[in-house]
């Protein structure tokens, strides 16, 4: 069965410090997508990343960096130099074939950052 | 540029009431997808539908039913609410893709069954 742990509950940094969230997935499918979701305090849920199986290369976007290895089944996500800004609860999540299923998502636990000024 | 919206955002009820609670989106995505979200939980899927009159179970559908006679809309009624079903409701809807596309969600319904 698939499953997706955030094993980090909770996160509090300083501004500027760079923190990494942690995402361990499981599942049987050699296809499948992970996405990395933010919900900000107002509540909406924001999409940040999506990446396919086959695709192991790392992803860097402004602060934002995603490091995925199949190796050890794990989608981390590294914010540099983080900023009041980024306080939020973060989202990891995996959607697996077969495609007419549309793709379900199935979502880890959250883990919320804080970043203190 | 609507987007997917929901209402209402904020409901309360009371136990045994039946609630609908309305999914709008404007980009003719061909899925909808309702989720629910609990403390301890993350998100959890309720219900999906592939296309109009076309939708199926998720995780936790009990309690819930769903219709889809309109490709834009996707409407969840909790035909008897019940506590266990306060919750933060989201909607999604993504594209029709071969393999699973980025899901938008909607801004969310916070329910309150008292």
């Amino acid at each position: 069965a698939q499953k997706v742990t955030q094993a980090q509950t909770e996160i509090s940094v300083v501004e500027k410090e760079d923190v990494t969230l942690d995402c361990v997935y499981e599942t049987r499918d050699t296809t499948y997508y992970l996405f990395w979701y933010k919900q900000p305090p107002s509540g909406e849920l924001v999409f940040l990343i999506r990446r396919n199986s086959f695709d192991e290369q790392n992803e860097i976007s402004g602060r934002y960096s995603w490091n995925f290895q199949k190796s050890t089944s794990s989608f981390n996500f590294t914010i540099t130099a983080s900023q009041v800004v980024d306080s939020a609860v973060y989202f990891c999540a995996l959607s697996e074939m077969p495609y007419n299923q549309g793709g379900k998502l199935i979502f880890g636990q959250g883990t919320e950052l804080s970043v203190k000024p | 540029d609507a987007g997917i919206t929901q209402s209402p955002r904020y409901k309360i009820t009371e136990t045994g009431r039946q609630v609908t609670l309305m999914c709008h989106q404007t980009w003719s995505h061909s899925y909808m997808f309702w989720y629910r979200q609990d403390l301890g939980h993350g998100l959890r899927l309720i219900y999906y539908s592939a296309a109009a009159d076309i939708t199926d179970k998720g995780e936790v559908p009990d309690g819930y039913v769903v219709s889809r006679s309109k490709t834009e809309n996707f409407p969840l009624t909790l035909e008897s609410a019940t506590r266990s079903q306060t919750s933060v409701y989201f909607c999604a809807s993504s594209r029709r893709e071969q393999g699973p596309d980025t899901q938008y969600f909607g801004p969310g319904t916070r329910l309150t069954v008292l």
